[in-house]
């Protein structure tokens, strides 16, 4: 069955890289995106890739696609205290009329 | 109103107690969601609907029902709440159902169920 995993909690100090990892086991993901949920609100969406891209850069946030081990990173450059969030990595699946399956998401905080 | 709202923000419910949580969208958008979101699990699907008229289950939708009788709104309903039913509630959206999906979320609703 389709399942995305990620580690729940991820350190880092401000102006260092932020790496989040996360697997999924269905190979027929479409898109792969990266949610940002701040305390309190709901989720938005950061960035998304097409299944058939390797990487995709938006000014300081970076995703890699490897397909072969069906592994998605976000890497954040220069983290800043404002982007201590919870992140979520989400699926869609073809054919599953575009429903979504989200990981348990990753606390990411930032120590000044 | 701009996006997608939900109301009450929050709420304590006793248990065997109805309740309606209601989530209102103004973007035309024409597929809509319910999650639940609890510590370690991360969210949760409990229905969606593609269109007005329709309805579909999700992961979790025991215990839950929606309506969907407009583009508009998505009332979620509890008919005899639980403890376990004690969440934080996410409504959602998009323009389409399709392969791409990018969904806007409500603010949320804290529900206690004691």
């Amino acid at each position: 069955g389709e399942d995305v995993e990620q580690s729940l909690f991820l350190s880092v100090r401000e102006g260092d890289s932020s790496v989040i990892n996360c697997t999924y086991t269905d190979s027929s993901s479409t898109y792969l995106y990266w949610y940002k949920q701040e305390p309190g609100a709901g989720l938005q969406l950061l960035t998304y890739i097409f299944s058939n891209m390797d990487m995709k850069q938006d000014q300081r946030l970076t995703v890699l696609l490897n397909k072969k081990d069906k592994h998605l990173s976000l890497r954040i450059a220069d983290t800043q205290t404002g982007d201590s969030a919870i992140y979520f990595c989400a699926e869609s699946l073809r054919g599953s009329q575009g429903n979504l399956i989200f990981g348990k998401g990753t606390k990411l905080s930032v120590k000044p | 109103i701009a996006g997608i709202t939900q109301a009450p923000t929050s709420q304590i419910l006793a248990a065997g107690r109805r309740m309606t949580l209601r989530c209102t969208q103004d973007m035309r958008h024409n597929a809509m969601y319910w999650y639940r979101q609890d510590l370690g699990l991360g969210l949760r699907l409990i229905h969606y609907s593609n269109t007005a008229g329709t309805t579909g289950k999700g992961e979790v939708p025991d215990g839950y029902s929606v309506s969907r009788a407009n583009t508009d709104d998505f009332p979620l309903t509890l008919a005899s709440a639980v403890p376990s039913q004690t969440s934080v509630y996410f409504c959602a959206s998009t323009l389409e159902s399709g392969s791409y999906n990018e969904q806007f979320f409500g603010p949320g609703t804290r529900l206690t169920v004691l």
